[in-house]
C-alpha cells in the first residue's frame, strides 16, 4: 500500500523567506506526483504535476522536484508573502490510479 | 462551466435522513474520483470511475454509502441514514484520462450531521 507522508506537518515563516516543502512515498511505482494548496473551507487547487519521467516542474515561484527512485518530492516556494499561507498537499497517481494523498504541511507566512 | 462543479456547497441534515451529493466534472473528463475529508484530517479516497467501466468501490466505509455516475457525466455520491461521522467535506475530482493527467477538484460539499 502506498504511503505518502510529508514534513514538516506545519511550517511557519517570515514575508520574503523561501519555503521547503517535503514529500515522500513508500512505493516508486508511481505515473505522476502533484503538488496542491488548499485553502480553509476551500477545494484543492493544482499548483503542479511532475510526470514520472520528470526530474522538476517550475511555475513563477513554484518549483517543484522529484526523485522518483527514492520516493521524493520537493515544492520550493521562492520569496514567500502572506498570500501563500495554505496547506500544501501533495498526492501520487499509482498503477492502480487510486490519487494517494499526504496529510499536508500548514505554511503561515507572517507579514 | 470551466471547472468541476460540486453541490451543495453546504448541507446539513439530521441523523438518519439520506443526502445526495452531486459533482459536475469538466466536460472531457473521463475518470471521476469522490474523496471525503474530516475536519483536520487527510483527503480519504472513497471510489473512482474510469469511463464505462466497472468502478473502484473499495474506499467506500461502510454500504451506507453508494455512489453513481451515468457514461462520463455527473456522479451522485449518495449516503443512507447518515450518522454524525459523516460529517466532513466530500470533495470530487476528475481527470482527462486516468494516467499521467492533471486532477482538477471542485470545491466540495460541507456535509454537517446533526
Amino acid at each position: 500500500k502506498q504511503e505518502v507522508t510529508q514534513i514538516p506537518a506545519a511550517l511557519s515563516v517570515p514575508e520574503g523567506e523561501n519555503l521547503v516543502l517535503n514529500c515522500s512515498f513508500t512505493d516508486s511505482a508511481i505515473y505522476n506526483l502533484q503538488w496542491f494548496r488548499q485553502d480553509p473551507g476551500k477545494g484543492l487547487t493544482s499548483l503542479l504535476l511532475i510526470q514520472s519521467s520528470q526530474r522538476e516542474q517550475t511555475s513563477g515561484r513554484l518549483n517543484a522536484s522529484l526523485d522518483k527512485s527514492s520516493g521524493r518530492s520537493t515544492l520550493y516556494i521562492a520569496a514567500s508573502q502572506p498570500g501563500d499561507s495554505a496547506t500544501y498537499l501533495c498526492a501520487v497517481s499509482p498503477p492502480d490510479y487510486k490519487l494517494s494523498f499526504g496529510a499536508g504541511t500548514t505554511v503561515t507566512v507572517r507579514a | 462551466g470551466a471547472g468541476v462543479s460540486q453541490s451543495p456547497s453546504n448541507k446539513v441534515t439530521e441523523k438518519g435522513k439520506d443526502v445526495e451529493l452531486r459533482c459536475d466534472p469538466i466536460s472531457g473528463h473521463t475518470a471521476l474520483y469522490w474523496y471525503r475529508q474530516r475536519l483536520g484530517q487527510g483527503l480519504e479516497f472513497l471510489i473512482y470511475f474510469q469511463g464505462n467501466s466497472a468502478p473502484d468501490k473499495s474506499g467506500l466505509p461502510s454500504d451506507r454509502f453508494s455512489a453513481e455516475r451515468t457514461g462520463e457525466s455527473v456522479s451522485t455520491l449518495t449516503i443512507q441514514r447518515t450518522q454524525q461521522e459523516d460529517s466532513a467535506v466530500y470533495l470530487c475530482a476528475s481527470t482527462l484520462r486516468s494516467l499521467n493527467t492533471e486532477a482538477f477538484f471542485g470545491q466540495g460539499t460541507r456535509l454537517t450531521v446533526v
